[in-house]
């Protein structure tokens, strides 16, 4: 099973600011992994697949980076609807497995 | 519009079983794979199971392997997961859903969850 670390947990920022959300893998997954957002009480949503192909109607401030073991989720500006908890979501091998989290929080 | 709708959750005793259902509209359900998802209280996501979108592909996490069966029902637009043997580590929200594309093996589309509570 491939595990997925996240860091940092949790990331305090401040509306505007750059947010960089990293996933490491216990071993390669290529370019095969998701990131998606989590809002409270609601569904978690797909912004980018495939390492940086952002998901249909994503706004071009989510970039996803890297391959391989270590891989990262950028914002490049923090809009006040950004903050909320993210997800990264390997699809190279069986079982498919979830990074723990980490929460973007307001500073 | 895409909509996936999960029903089935409840109250259930350990040792217990339950059937989830998830009814699906606003897209030719045969041709997408479908999975089901869950998040315990607080906590982070877990994949669960996995089906091709003929039926004749499916995967389990370990965590639930023998004691779960995913299965669909093309024609009535439905996915299914049975499960039995449930014990307190199977209190969560279950969400179904859909697969990106064949072998894009990411969740695009996602139904609104049912909570399942195991406790006596």
């Amino acid at each position: 099973e491939i595990v997925l670390t996240q860091s940092p947990a949790t990331l305090s920022l401040s509306p505007g600011e750059r947010a960089t959300l990293s996933c490491r893998a216990s071993q390669s997954v290529s370019s095969y992994l998701g990131w998606y957002q989590q809002k409270p009480g609601q569904a978690p949503r797909l912004l980018i697949y495939d390492a940086s192909k952002r998901a249909t109607g994503i706004p071009a401030r989510f970039s996803g980076s890297g391959s391989g073991t270590d891989l990262t989720l950028t914002i490049s500006s923090l809009e006040p609807e950004d903050f909320a908890v993210y997800y990264c979501q390997q699809r190279n091998s069986w079982p498919l497995t979830f990074g723990q989290g980490t929460r973007l929080q307001i500073k | 519009e895409v909509q996936l709708v999960e029903s089935g959750g409840g109250l259930v005793q350990p040792g217990g079983s339950l059937r989830l259902s998830c009814v699906v509209s606003g897209f030719t359900f045969s041709n997408y794979e479908m999975n089901w998802v869950r998040q315990a209280p607080g906590k982070g996501l877990e994949w669960v199971s996995y089906i091709s979108n003929s039926g004749n592909s499916i995967h389990y996490a370990d965590s639930v392997k023998g004691r779960f069966t995913i299965s669909r029902d093309n024609a009535k637009n439905s996915l299914y997961l049975q499960m039995n043997s449930l014990t307190a580590e199977d209190t969560a929200v279950y969400y179904c859903a859909r697969v990106l594309g064949q072998q894009w093996l990411y969740f695009d589309y996602w139904g609104q969850g049912t909570l399942v509570t195991v406790s006596s």
